[in-house]
């Protein structure tokens, strides 16, 4: 069965810190990987995917991730974070049936 | 650019009686689905819907609920008869390709279902 292992419940960061979340998975195959994140009150915005090819991706709002297969791991960086990025962000594995890790609350510090 | 829009944004509903969910779509998407968040646990998936009719649906899609796209533009879940357990947040997704190649998902906002 898929799973996905977001081990970091809460981060604290200051602004202009560098920033890693983590995320491992377990999937049978070779896994489609995508990191979404969810604003309060908002839905959840796709920042960026993994399904082939160079394994370090990057997406929207300077965020990138890197998969690495030999971890099982997708970790997500950004190398200064902004007040903006303050969200909860969801690593998740699947293709047609998304299963999501149980997210990384982020805080950022002026 | 294109979104997904849901409708109500929160609904409030007894215990017992039926709500429906609604969902608009991106227009040129072709794959469909629901998923739900109850408050402070994962986003879990429901149910998956393609080419009219239920492709994949976890074991958490019951005979409690029911999706239908009865037009060219919207796509419901219905829950026919509410449980407290049932208050979560409801999202709706939808991807542009059917298969194997981009499973990428767009979600919208959600609806906020509160069964008293």
């Amino acid at each position: 069965a898929q799973s996905v292992t977001q081990p970091d419940i809460h981060i604290t960061v200051s602004e202009g810190a560098s920033l890693e979340l983590r995320c491992n998975y377990s999937y049978g195959a070779t896994p489609y990987l995508f990191w979404y994140v969810q604003s309060p009150g908002q839905g959840l915005q796709l920042l960026l995917k993994y399904f082939s090819g160079d394994t370090l991706v990057q997406g929207i709002k300077g965020f990138e991730a890197e998969f690495k297969r030999s971890q099982s791991s997708f970790n997500l960086r950004k190398p200064s974070v902004h007040w903006s990025d303050a969200a909860e962000y969801f690593c998740a594995v699947g293709n047609e049936k998304l299963t999501f890790g149980t997210g990384t609350r982020l805080t950022i510090i002026p | 650019e294109p979104e997904v829009t849901q409708t109500p944004s929160h609904q409030v509903t007894q215990m017992g009686q039926e709500v429906i969910l609604r969902c608009v779509p991106i227009s040129n998407h072709l794959y469909f689905y629901w998923y739900r968040q109850i408050l402070g646990q994962k986003v879990e998936f429901l149910v998956s819907f393609y080419n009219n009719e239920i492709s994949e649906k976890s074991e958490i899609f019951d005979d409690q609920f029911s999706v239908e796209r009865p037009d060219g533009s919207n796509f419901t879940l219905k829950i026919r008869s509410t449980k407290l357990e049932d208050s979560a947040m409801y999202f709706c997704a939808s991807s542009p390709i059917p298969t194997s190649v981009s499973y990428e998902q767009y979600f919208g906002p959600g609806t906020r279902l509160t069964v008293t």
